[in-house]
């Protein structure tokens, strides 16, 4: 398996655009989570789904953010208007439930993301 | 709620010299406990894990010890080399079967040949 796969790795963009971050899990897992990463607050859990269903989106920063995972193999994190305090490295994460026990998340290589 | 502390860096090492990069954690019930790696652009990489008191995570050289009495969980490593430096972040996962990590702050470590 290629591992989490996210896309773009860099995306530059002009304050008030839209910006759309992209995640392909490991084939079988079955939670996703999404995390923002930068130097004031380090990382943060905005959200994270279950056989596709989303559990928890209290760190989700305001209505502006916005997540989906419309199937098993596909995940979405939208910014919609984007602000220059967007600007952070978006990491994609996956894990599954193995007999019970928490497993290990596996992370993506990171979206960074530049608002200017 | 949950939270992890770990020691400020950056950290800088001379290389084989050992290794120490505290952290505490505060959780309401028994969480399992990781440290992550994370190489220059590259995303995190799971280091080493203890899911339960008195539990030693290890690998590449690397060790942890769950300890519930001190609330901690502190990376070892005997002697360090230049292909250790990264970012270090100790991370607790309280929800069974998920990982909703919680982490710490990072510790950046650099190796000096």
């Amino acid at each position: 398996d290629a591992g989490v796969i996210q896309s773009p790795r860099h995306e530059v963009t002009e304050m008030g655009q839209e910006v759309t971050l992209r995640c392909k899990p490991i084939s079988g897992h079955d939670y996703l989570f999404w995390y923002r990463q930068t130097m004031m607050r380090g990382l943060e859990l905005l959200i994270y789904f279950n056989n596709n269903v989303p559990i928890d989106d209290s760190g989700m920063p305001e209505d502006r953010f916005s997540a989906k995972m419309p199937n098993a193999s596909f995940s979405t994190l939208k910014i919609q208007p984007s602000e220059p305090r967007d600007s952070a490295v978006y990491f994609c994460a996956s894990s599954f439930l193995g007999r019970g026990m928490n497993t290990e998340a596996f992370f993506g290589q990171g979206t960074r993301l530049t608002v200017v | 709620g949950d939270s992890v502390t770990q020691m400020e860096g950056p950290v800088t090492l001379s290389e084989e010299a050992f290794l120490t990069i505290n952290c505490t954690y505060t959780a309401t019930g028994y969480p399992s406990l990781f440290w992550y790696v994370q190489y220059p652009g590259e995303g995190l990489q799971l280091l080493l894990k203890a899911t339960k008191a008195d539990d030693k995570g290890s690998n590449k050289g690397f060790e942890a010890t769950y300890r519930k009495e001190t609330t901690s969980f502190h990376l070892e490593k005997g002697s360090v080399q230049v292909s250790d430096s990264a970012v270090y972040f100790c991370a607790l996962s309280e929800i069974q079967g998920a990982q909703k990590l919680v982490f710490g702050q990072g510790t950046r470590l650099t190796i000096n040949p």
